[in-house]
């Protein structure tokens, strides 16, 4: 199984600035997911990130406000970009492992206020 | 596209008790089909999964879920409930084990002692 860590695990951020999160995982991976779960709520894929190609992100979310760099096969970063309170929420990545596996990391709880 | 409905946002069962956790699908290819489990403040933790082999489906901590094709469901199921079970549960769908998962919204498991 793979490792998945994600740095900060919280934060508390005021409104209009950014916050930029890492997930480090312990081996090399060509593609990583980025997911958003809101409070109660279930998770909402933001977008897939490969390496060395631009984030594929899915309707409602745009590349301006979740810009993701992927710059290795083991890391890759999402920025939540000027903060209102209705991005408070979980941010989790996760990688596939295997042909029939996907693992999640810790997950990232960020409150806007 | 693919879908997932989890009957029921909120389950509550006495400590010792059948534990069943509902969920149907909705694919247009052959799923692979996941249980997740999220403890209060943590990530993803998988339960088991679901990748054409047998129908009947073993994962940890006593938990098992059967593939029933001709009803589109994959209901997770315990013989006796403890109270560390507690917790929110996720059904997930995807295309093969290297695509996104489509989640439901998840039953939140109550255990009564």
């Amino acid at each position: 199984s793979a490792v998945i860590s994600q740095k900060p695990s919280r934060d508390i951020c005021q409104r209009g600035t950014s916050l930029t999160i890492q997930c480090q995982v312990d081996s090399q991976v060509t593609m990583m997911f980025w997911y958003r779960q809101q409070p109660g709520q279930s998770l909402t894929l933001i977008a897939t990130a490969n390496q060395g190609s631009e984030a594929t992100y899915e309707s409602g979310f745009v590349i301006d406000k979740f810009p993701i760099s992927r710059p290795n096969l083991t890391f890759s970063t999402l920025t939540v970009s000027n903060m209102s309170p209705e991005d408070s929420s979980i941010y989790l990545c996760s990688v596939p492992s295997g042909l029939d596996t996907q693992y999640f990391g810790p997950g990232t709880r960020l409150t806007v206020l | 596209a693919q879908s997932v409905t989890q009957l029921g946002s909120h389950v509550s069962v006495s400590e010792g008790a059948l534990v069943l956790l509902r969920c149907n699908y909705s694919s247009s290819v052959p799923p692979y089909l996941f249980w997740y489990v999220q403890y209060p403040n943590q990530g993803l933790q998988l339960l088991l999964k679901y990748t054409s082999a047998a129908t009947l489906v073993k994962g940890i901590n006593g938990f098992e879920a059967e593939f029933k094709k001709s009803e589109t469901s994959f209901h997770l199921t315990k013989p006796s409930a403890h109270m560390s079970d507690a917790a929110e549960y996720f059904c997930a769908v995807s295309e093969s084990g290297n695509t996104p998962l489509v989640f439901g919204k998840g039953t939140r498991l109550s255990v009564i002692a």
